[in-house]
């Protein structure tokens, strides 16, 4: 099993769509979640961090889940400029990376 | 499937010495190899584009004799951090390329004394 776990998509959806992105992670003892945004062959960069109780910037609410070892996105209001991978990463010092959904917001 | 490794996961050497981190795509094949480095609270940054049989891309201000980049075979990049030295300690990431998706390894960490 894969230490992170993303379902690869694509997922396509009109503008204004709410679109949901899940992530499984195997090792209960993580302690530090993130999700990063990668366009083509650009650096991820961090989205936002998920912490326990749920967190909301703007359009975006990630969640956690640590029983279940889930972490979810949520992109409300989708926009063109949405249009990217979105990355779970597990870990800190010790970062995992899933591999990544891929999103494509239409007109 | 899609699993990409690297190696070491954590080296540990004295200054002026050089360092080789090894990336692998186990079981696919990766004409693009992609190296990272994350330096503490700070996101990754991009250094260097690696294809398969010829240069490397470089980004702007990643020295290229100081950080060689290997690409020898479609499954293995190599990049070797020459007379290392305490600030280039970090954590260096790679990624591969498999049908327009990226798949990371899971780093190495370097620490220069």
């Amino acid at each position: 099993r894969k230490e992170v776990e993303q379902d690869p998509g694509p997922f396509n959806v009109p503008e204004g769509a709410t679109v949901a992105f899940n992530c499984t992670y195997s090792n209960s003892a993580s302690q530090s979640f993130f999700w990063y945004r990668q366009d083509c062959r650009k650096e991820p960069k961090l989205l936002m961090s998920v912490y326990s109780s749920g967190n909301e910037d703007g359009r975006f609410t990630a969640q956690l889940n640590r029983a279940s070892q889930y972490i979810s996105l949520l992109i409300r209001d989708s926009k063109l400029s949405d249009s990217a991978t979105y990355l779970c990463v597990v870990g800190h010092n010790d970062m995992r990376f899933g591999a990544g959904t891929r999103l494509t917001v239409k007109p | 499937g899609a699993v990409v490794s690297q190696h070491p996961s954590w080296v540990i050497c004295k200054s002026g010495t050089s360092v080789k981190i090894e990336c692998r795509s186990l079981d696919f094949q990766a004409t693009t190899m992609f190296w990272y480095r994350q330096f503490p609270k700070q996101s990754l940054m991009l250094m260097a584009t690696s294809n398969e049989g010829s240069k490397a891309t470089y980004e702007q201000g990643v020295e290229k004799d100081k950080f060689l980049i290997n690409h020898a075979s479609l499954t293995l990049s190599t990049l070797t951090v020459t007379s290392a030295h305490p600030e280039d300690s970090s954590f260096y990431i790679c990624s591969a390329e498999n049908q327009e998706t990226q798949y990371f390894g899971p780093g190495t960490r370097l620490l220069v004394l």
